[in-house]
């Protein structure tokens, strides 16, 4: 079936190096995509989003690009910390009333 | 911001107990509310949509009768595992849609982790 997958299920960075987090999803028809940083036994948290009729958005040291053409979103992290370190998800969404479909998940560590 | 409430954080409980997760929304009303699975180094997976007032819509291969969900108002669902076996145990994680937000960005609870002894 349709899903949201990703290429890298780990990623270790240096700190102060950036990073950058993929995701590949297969449904056409979606057009709204979150990322979304989780900690340990925390609940996701909002990072960055993104609609199909973009495609690139900056928030503070992060910048998500989204390729419709090859159905590819990324997640840039600039000068990447240790705060930094969690699971990363990215989820997809048919519409605004739509339900939120999560990826695989990446876990991006950082060292020091 | 928005937040969004889970209680309890933690819970342990014996095999054939029921267990109860309450979800609150703490500065909006939420008419739609999300329950969400999560095991171990996996994903988040939905297992029902909570609508205010009227019955939930779960997801293929969820049991409705083993999760409970209710809706009762604008600021609270609840999640009920009955009979919970040790295969329930994870960590499940509620979600809410602020009617005001045009993006549909979804505010997501701290998650309750259940440990079914």
């Amino acid at each position: 079936g349709e899903s949201v997958g990703l290429h890298l299920p780990t990623l270790s960075v240096q700190e102060g190096d950036n990073s950058i987090i993929n995701c590949a999803y297969s449904n056409s028809a979606s057009d709204y995509f979150i990322w979304y940083k989780q900690e340990s036994g925390k609940g996701p948290q909002f990072i960055i989003d993104i609609r199909s009729n973009m495609d690139k958005r900056q928030g503070q040291r992060v910048t998500v690009l989204l390729n419709k053409t090859v159905k590819h979103l990324s997640l840039q992290i600039a000068a990447t910390q240790p705060g930094d370190s969690a699971v990363y998800f990215c989820a997809e969404k048919r519409n605004v009333y739509g339900n939120l479909i999560f990826g695989k998940g990446t876990k991006l560590s950082v060292k020091p | 911001g928005a937040v969004v409430s889970q209680h309890p954080s933690r819970v342990i409980c014996k095999s054939g107990t029921s267990v109860k997760i309450e979800c609150r929304s703490l500065d909006f009303q939420a008419t739609t509310m999300f329950w969400y699975r999560q095991f171990p180094k996996q994903s988040l997976m939905l297992m029902a949509t909570s609508n205010e007032g009227s019955k939930a819509t779960y997801e293929q291969g969820v049991e409705k009768d083993k999760f409970l969900i209710n809706h009762a108002s604008l600021t609270l669902s609840t999640l009920t595992v009955t009979s919970a076996h040790p295969e329930d145990s994870s960590f499940y994680i509620c979600s809410a849609s602020r009617p005001a937000t045009s993006s549909g960005e979804l505010f997501f609870g701290e998650g309750s982790r259940l440990t079914v002894l």
